[in-house]
């Protein structure tokens, strides 16, 4: 099973600010990397698919990048609507698995 | 609209059995891949199942032959047969396309106690 690590678990940022989150893979899954935002009691939504593929409608500050190992979620100019967790998600093998997430509190 | 809605869960005995369903609207889900992913109360996101558009069908460990993922074409809809449930899998669950469509239900709760 690939185990995704993601860091930092919980992040406290001001409005504006660049952030960025990490998810390091246990063994190498190309660009079969997905990154979700999910708000409380509200389902996950895409962000970014297979590594760095922008999704329509997502805003251009959410980016992502990396491949085989190591992956960067990128929020630029942070706004306070952006105050979530966010998951990175496997789809190279199965089991498919999530790292633990990474929760964003805005100041 | 691409959408999925959900139906079924609720509170069950463990040991009891429990369908839930995902009707896909806007896509045809014999088409595409299909998962199911659950959620514990405050804590991440867990993968379950998925079924492919040819019909192979997956499971993690913590519930195979147990849970049972399927589809009827006809009504554009993936179900996830739930059987021998444990404490453990008290959870909102989710089913979701990824890939093509990126979509994901609403969640429905199941509660085993």
């Amino acid at each position: 099973e690939i185990v995704l690590t993601q860091s930092p678990d919980f992040q406290s940022v001001t409005p504006k600010e660049r952030v960025t989150i990490t998810c390091r893979a246990s063994q190498s899954i190309g660009t079969r990397l997905y990154w979700y935002q999910q708000k409380p009691d509200q389902s996950p939504k895409v962000l970014v698919k297979e590594g760095s593929q922008s999704l329509s409608g997502v805003p251009s500050r959410f980016s992502g990048s990396g491949s085989g190992t190591d992956f960067t979620l990128t929020i630029e100019s942070l706004e306070a609507e952006d105050a979530a967790t966010y998951y990175c998600h496997q789809r190279s093998s199965l089991p498919e698995t999530f790292g633990q997430g990474t929760k964003l509190e805005i100041k | 609209e691409v959408q999925l809605v959900q139906t079924g869960g609720g509170l069950i005995q463990p040991g009891g059995s429990l369908r839930l369903s995902c009707a896909a609207f806007g896509f045809t889900v014999s088409n595409n891949y299909m998962n199911w992913v659950r959620q514990a109360p405050g804590k991440g996101l867990e993968w379950v199942s998925l079924i492919y558009s040819g019909g192979d069908t997956h499971y993690a460990d913590s519930v195979k032959g147990r849970f049972t993922i399927s589809r009827d074409n006809s009504k554009n809809t993936v179900y996830l047969q739930m059987d021998s449930l444990r404490a453990e899998d008290t959870a909102l669950y989710y089913c979701s396309q990824t890939g093509a469509f990126n979509i994901w239900g609403q969640g429905t709760m199941v509660t085993v106690s």
